[in-house]
């Protein structure tokens, strides 16, 4: 089966750097997804890691160490607009079927 | 404009009643899920559909039924078996490409009192 641990909650300040870290044990590798959920709306696409490394999307960046069973989304020059969850992912018995962590909330103040 | 939506964004039911809940997309994905969402947790498979006419049971398919008539719905119904049926309901859909992204509709957020 799979597991996926994340952070509940974090917080930062405006400007700031913060990394929300996923870490994860799953019986065959598909790739990580990263999603961002603002309350009470749909989670949106932020992500997806299938080899190991860093990849950089603008103020996003996501990473993935396979052998770890690690991933770490970074957020750069904080805005208040990024207070969210962020919703780790992978899937599962096959590409279409994903497992979430249970998300990170992130909390941006000024 | 391509998309998913979900119909209503609210939804009040009293208990023992059935209730179904809206999804359509025009985004010519084959893959269709839905999800319930419960305070504090993550998203949990309820049902999904790989093709039109076929759908298998996610996590949690207890006291719900799906039908995937048309490429473009997917419809959820919430039965009366459901113990716990308030919750925010999420939709989504996908290709089956290889980064597997799903898109997701707006959500319903169904109260059962």
């Amino acid at each position: 089966g799979q597991n996926i641990d994340q952070p509940t909650e974090m917080t930062a300040t405006e400007g700031a750097i913060v990394q929300i870290n996923c870490t994860y044990q799953t019986s065959g590798f598909n790739g990580l997804f990263w999603y961002q959920q603002h309350a009470g709306e749909a989670p949106t696409f932020l992500s997806y890691n299938v080899l190991d490394g860093l990849e950089e999307k603008g103020r996003f960046s996501s990473f993935l160490s396979r052998s770890k069973g690690y991933s770490y989304l970074l957020l750069k020059e904080l805005q208040m607009k990024d207070s969210a969850s962020y919703l780790c992912a992978v899937p599962r018995g096959g590409f279409q079927k994903l497992v979430f962590g249970t998300g990170t909330r992130l909390l941006v103040s000024p | 404009d391509g998309g998913i939506t979900q119909s209503p964004k609210y939804l009040f039911r009293k208990e023992g009643q059935n209730v179904t809940l809206s999804c359509e997309q025009n985004l010519n994905h084959d893959a269709m899920y839905w999800y319930r969402q419960d305070p504090g947790q993550g998203l949990r498979l309820i049902y999904y559909s790989q093709i039109v006419n076929d759908f298998q049971k996610g996590d949690i398919a207890e006291g719900y039924s799906v039908s995937r008539e048309k490429k473009e719905s997917f419809p959820l119904t919430v039965t009366s078996a459901q113990k716990n049926p308030t919750a925010f309901y999420l939709c989504a859909s996908s290709t089956r490409q290889l980064s597997y992204e799903q898109y997701f509709g707006p959500g319903t957020r169904l109260t059962v009192t």
